[in-house]
């Protein structure tokens, strides 16, 4: 089946610590998105990326950096310079990007759950 | 940048009864979805919508992007509906998320 794989779905680091959240889609997209979202709030973008070795900050990006290597990859990480990274992130993909005229729908994957000590 | 406002921030109903959901937003759209976010976080895609009227089973969605607003109609609720909806919209350079409607349906 054609989906978008997040992993861990939860983990815990001690303060400091640079961990990396992994997204992988089989979906043959363009475009992939990460946004995170706090306790009884709305999701905000971090970062979005519409072709391979090419991607944009959203509106949050400070404390975070991505790579986008491969068609199928979209890894996050979550740097020390993130003052609060406590929250559930998740990832997305769309057949076309951003730029593009046709229909941009979106697809989610189940999300990660990161909980800094 | 654009503005999305959705009402009611919270609804409670008996299951069988039926709502509306709003969204407002502040510019001229082209692409505006609809998402559904389940108590363990998984969003699920509902309508995309970015003009006129769609119906899927006991949802159906409506957008009038000439009055800057979409509208998404739950009938005969069922208590698998509860969870959080969220609008997206934005044009081809960038999308936002409203601000969510939580939906809780009793027994």
């Amino acid at each position: 089946d054609g989906g978008i794989t997040q992993s861990p779905k939860y983990l815990f680091r001690k303060e400091g610590q640079n961990v990396t959240l992994s997204c992988e889609q089989n979906l043959n997209h363009d475009a992939m998105y990460w946004y995170r979202q706090d306790p009884g709030q709305g999701l905000r973008l971090i970062y979005y990326s519409q072709i391979v070795n090419d991607f944009q900050k959203g509106d949050i990006a400070e404390g975070y950096s991505v790579s986008r290597e491969k068609k199928e990859s979209f890894p996050l990480t979550v740097t020390s310079a993130q003052k609060n990274p406590t929250a559930f992130y998740l990832c997305a993909s769309s057949v076309p990007g951003l730029s593009s005229s046709g229909a941009n729908v979106l697809t989610f994957g189940a999300g990660s759950r990161l909980t800094v000590l | 940048g654009i503005q999305v406002e959705q009402s009611p921030p919270d609804l409670i109903l008996q299951e069988g009864a039926n709502s509306t959901l709003r969204c407002n937003f502040s510019d001229s759209v082209n692409n505006l979805q609809w998402f559904h976010q389940n108590p363990w976080g998984q969003l699920i895609n509902l309508f995309y919508i970015p003009s006129g009227t769609k119906q899927n089973g006991r949802l159906s969605a409506t957008t009038v992007a000439t009055e800057r607003y979409s509208l998404l109609y739950i009938s005969s609720s069922q208590t698998t509906d509860s969870g959080v909806y969220f609008c997206l919209t934005g044009t081809a350079s960038k999308l936002t998320f409203g601000t969510g409607t939580r939906l809780q349906v009793t027994l």
